[in-house]
């Protein structure tokens, strides 16, 4: 069974920082992985699509990146903002309904 | 571009009662999967379907149930509503039968039970 897990928990910086999230995934057999945002009591907004055979994906300031070997995805947020505050949830897609498993998230407070 | 969309937006259950979540997934997208999010939790698979038949059970009570229909368009059906039940839910689809394809999600139906 699939498990994903994300560090840290919760991230507090200052407008300005680059800053990196991290994904684990236990089953190194998916077939993407997806990174989300949310904001409090809303939905998930898709950031970044990453394909098993692909080692990166770049939109704007994010830049995601994947190593399947070892089971890891990174979120890299440069030159962060108060708008970037939410949180950060990653979803490994595997099993024969390439059903995503979601981590609990990065919950990212940007300040000005 | 059409998105996923999941009705009711909002729905208030009191104990017992039934309810029903509605999914419109992208047009021609062959998979859907519902997702339950508790207050502070990660979203946890429920179930899917593939081209209207049930694909994958995930972590859904006895109590639910859903189903997809000719026009693609899914239901999950939540009977003796329990407080525990007051959650986040979340439709998504994506094009899985070919290949691995992104999954994406609606807005979601938040559902209170009291």
């Amino acid at each position: 069974k699939q498990e994903v897990t994300q560090i840290p928990a919760a991230l507090s910086v200052p407008e300005g920082e680059n800053l990196v999230l991290n994904c684990s995934f236990t089953d190194s057999a998916i077939y993407n992985l997806q990174w989300f945002r949310q904001d409090p009591g809303k939905g998930l907004t898709s950031l970044l699509l990453i394909q098993s055979s692909q080692r990166e994906q770049t939109s704007g300031r994010l830049n995601a990146s994947l190593d399947k070997s070892s089971g890891r995805s990174t979120l890299y947020i440069a030159a962060s903002q108060p708008g970037d505050s939410a949180t950060y949830l990653c979803a490994a897609a595997s099993g024969g309904s390439y059903i995503p498993t979601f981590g609990r998230g990065t919950s990212l407070i940007v300040h000005p | 571009a059409a998105g996923v969309i999941q009705s009711p937006r909002h729905l208030i259950k009191e104990k017992r009662e039934t309810a029903t979540l509605k999914c419109y997934p992208i047009p021609r997208h062959d998979t859907v999967y519902w997702y339950q999010q508790g207050p502070g939790q990660d979203p946890q698979f429920l179930i899917s379907f593939y081209e209207k038949m049930q694909s994958d059970k995930g972590s859904i009570p006895d109590r639910f149930s859903a189903q997809q229909f000719s026009d693609y368009h899914s239901e999950l059906n939540m009977s003796s509503l329990e407080l525990g039940d007051s959650a986040l839910y979340f439709c998504a689809s994506s094009l899985a039968g070919q290949g691995a394809a992104e999954a994406f999600f609606g807005q979601g139906t938040r559902l209170t039970v009291v």
